[in-house]
């Protein structure tokens, strides 16, 4: 167990629809990153926040958001869904040790979209 | 921008023996950090092994080491007396600092690594 939660675990929508994906990082650690694991792409980053700020996009869709509450929870956000965007969506957190900023990883909600 | 190449899509061991999974990067920084992940058929990420970029000593972690080439750019991870629990897709992965907190992994397309009895 990592310490970083994920949920809902599964879900399962339909294109069009609008889903919000939860994430608590590890106690202490200001950092969440969002990835998207999929058979075509691979694992991708998305977004990170830290304490609350955007600090880095990558590939991340128009339709995709995210944020960071004040608590440090944060919640991306998938909106017009489309076939293509069933994937496992992992979250991360950060914690400095000895310099390395190893990330921690949930255990990923996987989104089919039908 | 850079980019992580495993070029052995799937491997196989015996239980105890041992065994190297290859992977390169392309980058034109100095100053980054190496990770291997883990991800069994729960499909958790699991870190393995991390190495800084500026030590020339190669990292070990119990049965897990790595062989970093810096000027070749290689990042092989070794495995020694492999276990069934081993069984996963093994996943390399590169970090640089991208202004101030930022830092964002940049992973492989993976190697599936059987351990078979």
């Amino acid at each position: 167990d990592s310490g970083v939660t994920q949920t809902p675990k599964h879900l399962i929508t339909a294109t069009g629809q609008r889903v919000t994906l939860r994430c608590s990082p590890r106690s202490g650690d200001l950092s969440v990153y969002w990835y998207q694991q999929s058979l075509d792409q691979g694992l991708q980053f998305l977004i990170h926040y830290y304490n609350g700020e955007e600090r880095a996009k990558g590939n991340i869709l128009e339709r995709f958001s995210a944020q960071q509450f004040p608590d440090l929870h944060s919640e991306l956000n998938l909106s017009s869904l489309e076939l293509g965007d069933s994937a496992l969506y992992f979250c991360a957190s950060s914690v400095s040790l000895t310099g390395i900023e190893t990330q921690y990883f949930g255990p990923g909600t996987r989104l089919l979209v039908l | 921008a850079q980019t992580v190449t495993q070029s052995q899509p799937e491997m196989s061991v015996q239980e105890a023996e041992t065994v190297t999974l290859s992977c390169t990067y392309d980058t034109s920084e100095n100053n980054y950090y190496l990770f291997w992940y883990k991800q069994p058929p729960s499909r958790q990420m699991i870190l393995v092994i991390r190495q800084e970029a500026y030590k020339q000593q190669n990292a070990t972690e119990n049965r897990f080491s790595v062989n970093f080439q810096k000027a070749a750019k290689s990042f092989s991870l070794k495995i020694s007396d492999s276990q069934l629990g081993d069984t996963a897709m093994y996943f390399c992965a590169f970090m640089k600092r991208v202004g101030g907190s930022a830092r964002q992994l940049t992973f492989g397309s993976g190697t599936q690594l059987t351990v078979l009895p």
